[in-house]
């Protein structure tokens, strides 16, 4: 079966650094996504890995590796606004995407 | 990024009734379309997907006939939840893609069924 594993929740502190890890077992890998989710709202597009390495965008940065089927989601100087879910999705050989449960990630002052 | 407008973004409505979610693609042609139901405090569940022009392809569990998926334009795809019931009351939210590119997302539609 397809199966992604992320941990259910995280607490940090405010101007921390916090890393998400995601560990997948899919059939076929046509990319990986992490969305970020507020409570009530739709997902929001964080990121896309396809290939090996580290993509970095402003505070987020996002490391795939597809022979370990691990990836992370590193969020630098955490600000009260970044307490959200995260969810990490592999889009399948079917293109489909395959959702992880999320990480509902809570950053104290 | 691209932008789906999804509407309404809440409806309440009587048990029995239907509710139409609209979304619209508004600078991308969206060729397949993604509807998912979220329920409190769990993962999006993929509801069905859809090809512009052609049959929505239905998960395990969802029944098709009460769920209607029309994505009859490159722009525009619609559920219709029929005769609804409180057990339907969740967050809907649709995904358009064109191509292998990363998925959009709509605002998202809180149904409430009373």
């Amino acid at each position: 079966g397809q199966n992604i594993d992320q941990p259910t929740e995280m607490t940090a502190t405010e101007g921390a650094i916090v890393q998400i890890n995601c560990t997948y077992q899919t059939s076929g890998f046509n990319g990986l996504f992490w969305y970020q989710q507020h409570a009530g709202e739709a997902p929001t597009f964080l990121s896309y890995n396809v290939l090996d390495g580290l993509e970095e965008k402003g505070r987020f940065s996002s490391f795939l590796s597809r022979s370990k089927g691990y990836s992370y989601l590193l969020l630098k100087e955490l600000q009260m606004k970044d307490s959200a879910s995260y969810l990490c999705a592999v889009l399948d050989s079917n293109y489909q995407l395959i959702w992880g449960a999320g990480t509902k990630l809570i950053i104290k002052p | 990024g691209a932008v789906v407008s999804q509407h309404p973004s809440w409806v309440i409505c009587k048990s029995g009734t239907s509710v139409k979610i609209e979304c619209r693609s508004l600078d991308f042609q969206a060729t397949t379309m993604f509807w998912y139901r979220q329920f409190p405090k769990q993962s999006l569940m993929l509801m069905a997907t859809s090809n512009e022009g052609s049959k929505a392809t239905y998960e395990q569990g969802v029944e098709k006939d009460k769920f209607l998926i029309n994505h009859a334009s490159l722009t525009l795809s619609t559920l219709t939840v029929t005769s609804a019931h409180p057990e339907d009351s969740s967050f809907y939210i649709c995904s358009g893609r064109t191509g292998d590119t990363e998925a959009f997302f709509g605002q998202g539609t809180r149904l409430t069924v009373v």
